[in-house]
């Protein structure tokens, strides 16, 4: 049932790039991301609805591959705001919500 | 502003004791919210959909007699540990989603950490 995210663990410089995936075994109703900071709620990112649709938050972008049941968040000139643990989550029948395995994203000065 | 409310935030108590979370909506009506469980380095998991004016349903391995779930009203869902024992301590937090629009994202609530002694 839980999405697969890859990779478990990044660190990167500040201003770096990264990307972090998401794939399921099953298929997608649509795709949401959300960052968590140590101890607290996830913050919401965004989410995909289509096939194909990309979206951006900032300098966060994602994209949805219905087809493979993947999605990819691309985080580009990274700043150390965006340390935290990524997040996917998927609804498949538009009801239960189901979280991926996670990414921890360490952005260093 | 918050739009999911969730206490307590932190509940420390002994080992047997039952400790009630409660979720609630504030901007819209809830008829499902989720309940999820995070251990330290882990993701959350779904441990079940808890459903306005009907059982909830709980995933596979969630023991339903321990995680007791009642959704008595739209804009309130609880979640009751009975008899918590040490390895029940982790972060537990709810989520629910705006019905008003097929766009709208899980809403969380902050989360309670409870850790039995």
């Amino acid at each position: 049932q839980q999405p697969v995210q890859s990779p478990q663990a990044v660190i990167l410089r500040e201003g770096e790039d990264a990307v972090i995936n998401c794939s399921s075994s099953k298929a997608l109703y649509s795709v949401h991301w959300y960052r968590q900071k140590h101890g607290e709620a996830p913050v919401f990112l965004m989410i995909l609805l289509k096939g194909g649709e990309q979206m951006r938050h900032e300098k966060i972008s994602a994209s949805f591959n219905e087809k493979k049941q993947q999605s990819s968040l691309y985080l580009t000139a990274s700043q150390l705001s965006y340390s935290g643990t990524y997040f996917c989550g998927t609804s498949r029948t538009g009801n239960q919500f189901y979280f991926g395995t996670g990414t921890s994203l360490t952005v260093i000065p | 502003g918050a739009v999911v409310s969730q206490h307590p935030s932190r509940v420390i108590c002994k080992s047997g004791t039952s400790v009630k979370i409660e979720c609630r909506s504030l901007d819209f009506q809830a008829t499902t919210m989720f309940w999820y469980r995070q251990f330290p380095k882990q993701s959350l998991m779904l441990m079940a959909t808890s459903n306005e004016g009907s059982k909830a349903t709980y995933e596979q391995g969630v023991e339903k007699d321990k995680f007791l779930i009642n959704h008595a009203s739209l804009t309130l869902s609880t979640l009751t540990v009975t008899s918590a024992h040490p390895e029940d301590s982790s972060f537990y937090i709810c989520s629910a989603r705006d019905p008003r629009g097929i766009n709208q994202p899980q809403h969380f609530g902050d989360g309670t950490r409870l850790s039995i002694l």
